[in-house]
């Protein structure tokens, strides 16, 4: 099946930093990634939408200048929490849709998400 | 926003014993997929069900969809040790349209 990676699978920083995480379709091209927080025992909230090549689609109640997202290329969208704050400790999960696949098959395939620990 | 509902929200069985876990949403839907989730690790697809499908079945796992209710169910027979995770629907309205996940149903199954 296909394979999403992210990268760093965890990451501790002090608070006011900014920390990035990597999303990668590893075996095929992905036009759209969507960004998810979950946090422990809950649900995944979707934050984001990712389009390659163009502004990213954020979902109501999250900030845009606060989550920078960035859809480079067709394998690899990047979500970057700036000015971290202990409140944005959570696990973080992208997944990616195949560009080849049909509409009426809407399969996402997820990362293995990212811990976030803001300090 | 999130409109799917499964309960219960945690269920505890032994080895061997059936484990069924339902899902509740609240709009039309194109597609419901059901996903598992061990603790701390991303989402593994389970199975997916369109919604002119009534029932199917992947190994050991049988969903069944009503669409008049607006309800699905995920039965995983014979259950394993291994099989302990939170169990997630997901619903989408077609098209490229989002998935919507539901609050989750964590199963604990005993040896």
């Amino acid at each position: 099946g296909a394979v999403v990676s992210q990268h760093p699978s965890w990451v501790i920083c002090k608070s006011g930093t900014s920390v990035k995480i990597e999303c990668r379709s590893l075996d095929f091209q992905a036009t759209t990634m969507f960004w998810y927080r979950q946090f422990p025992k809950q649900s995944l909230m979707l934050m984001a939408t990712s389009n390659e090549g163009s502004k990213a689609t954020y979902e109501q109640g999250v900030e845009k200048d606060k989550f920078l997202i960035n859809h480079a290329s067709l394998t690899l969208s990047t979500l970057t929490v700036t000015s971290a704050h202990p409140e944005d400790s959570s696990f973080y999960i992208c997944s990616a849709r195949d560009l080849l696949a049909g509409t009426s098959y809407n399969e996402q395939f997820f990362g293995p998400g990212t811990r976030l620990t803001v300090l | 926003s999130q409109q799917g509902e499964e309960d219960p929200q945690a269920l505890s069985i032994q080895e061997g014993e059936n484990a069924t876990m339902n899902c509740s949403y609240k709009t039309s839907i194109n597609n419901l997929q059901w996903y598992r989730q061990n603790s701390g690790r991303g989402l593994v697809h389970l199975i997916l069900i369109r919604s002119n499908e009534r029932e199917k079945h992947s190994g050991r796992l049988r969903v069944t969809l009503d669409t008049s209710k607006k309800s699905s169910s995920l039965l995983i027979t014979a259950s394993r040790a291994a099989d302990t995770a939170s169990y997630f629907c997901a619903t989408d309205a077609g098209g490229y349209s989002t998935l919507t996940f539901g609050k989750g149903t964590m199963l604990l199954v005993s040896p």
